[in-house]
């Protein structure tokens, strides 16, 4: 079954340094998000991205983030100056479509990773 | 109000039980709905589409109350693999942002 993947799975780094997570969606979606997940708390919804854009993004995604879809296959998420309220899980997920209802509709999220800023 | 809201439990419940989750959501317009599954610090994962009509997968039923804002999900026969977070989620947009609720904690024992 297609996954996404997503690397590292544990990035640990120190508060003011750039880390950029990783993803690779399913091959043929067209439609990629990152989410964020504090411990012990809710899934948060930081951006949406469809043709190289941006479509959405949520009050999390200030100016410190930044997302690319480099090449044919990955999608990165950039945060330039991190915070210690930057640890968090971070998901990547894509879908086929998002207008429709059914299957093409449905977000497939990726292991994570998990951010720890010291 | 907050978005999407679920009762966070924890629910124990014996092996074999049936139990029911609850959800209510704040935006009318909400356009689609879901029930994901997550294990302790793992993604969520898909466990089914709710819709208007009410759906079944097995031991599980979800159903959609679009007058009330209201999304259940019964689970029958439960499983000590059943044991997980179960997170209401709603879409809204066209962008497809989805909206997460804080989770319901479901602990089934022998």
């Amino acid at each position: 079954e297609p996954e996404v993947t997503q690397t590292p799975s544990h990035q640990v780094t120190q508060m003011g340094q750039e880390v950029i997570l990783r993803c690779v969606p399913i091959s043929n979606h067209l439609y990629f998000y990152w989410y964020r997940q504090i411990l012990g708390q809710k899934v948060e919804f930081l951006v949406s991205f469809y043709n190289n854009e941006i479509s959405e993004k949520s009050e999390i995604f200030d100016d410190q983030f930044s997302v690319e879809r480099p090449d044919g296959s990955n999608f990165t998420l950039k945060i330039r100056s991190t915070k210690l309220e930057d640890s968090a899980m971070y998901f990547c997920a894509s879908s086929a479509l998002t207008s429709t209802s059914g299957a093409k509709n449905i977000q497939y999220f990726g292991a994570g990773t998990r951010l720890s800023v010291l | 109000r907050k978005e999407v809201e679920q009762d966070p439990g924890p629910f124990n419940v014996p092996e074999g039980a049936t139990v029911a989750f609850n959800c209510t959501y704040s935006n009318s317009a909400s356009q689609s709905f879901f029930w994901y599954r997550q294990d302790c610090r793992k993604e969520p994962k898909l466990l089914m589409s709710v819709y208007s009509s009410g759906n079944e997968d097995g031991r599980f039923t979800a159903q959609l109350n679009r007058a009330s804002q209201y999304i259940s999900l019964l689970i029958r026969d439960s499983k000590l693999s059943d044991s997980a977070t179960y997170l209401c989620v709603v879409k809204t947009s066209n962008t497809g942002k989805l909206i997460f609720g804080q989770g319901t904690t479901l602990q089934v024992k022998p």
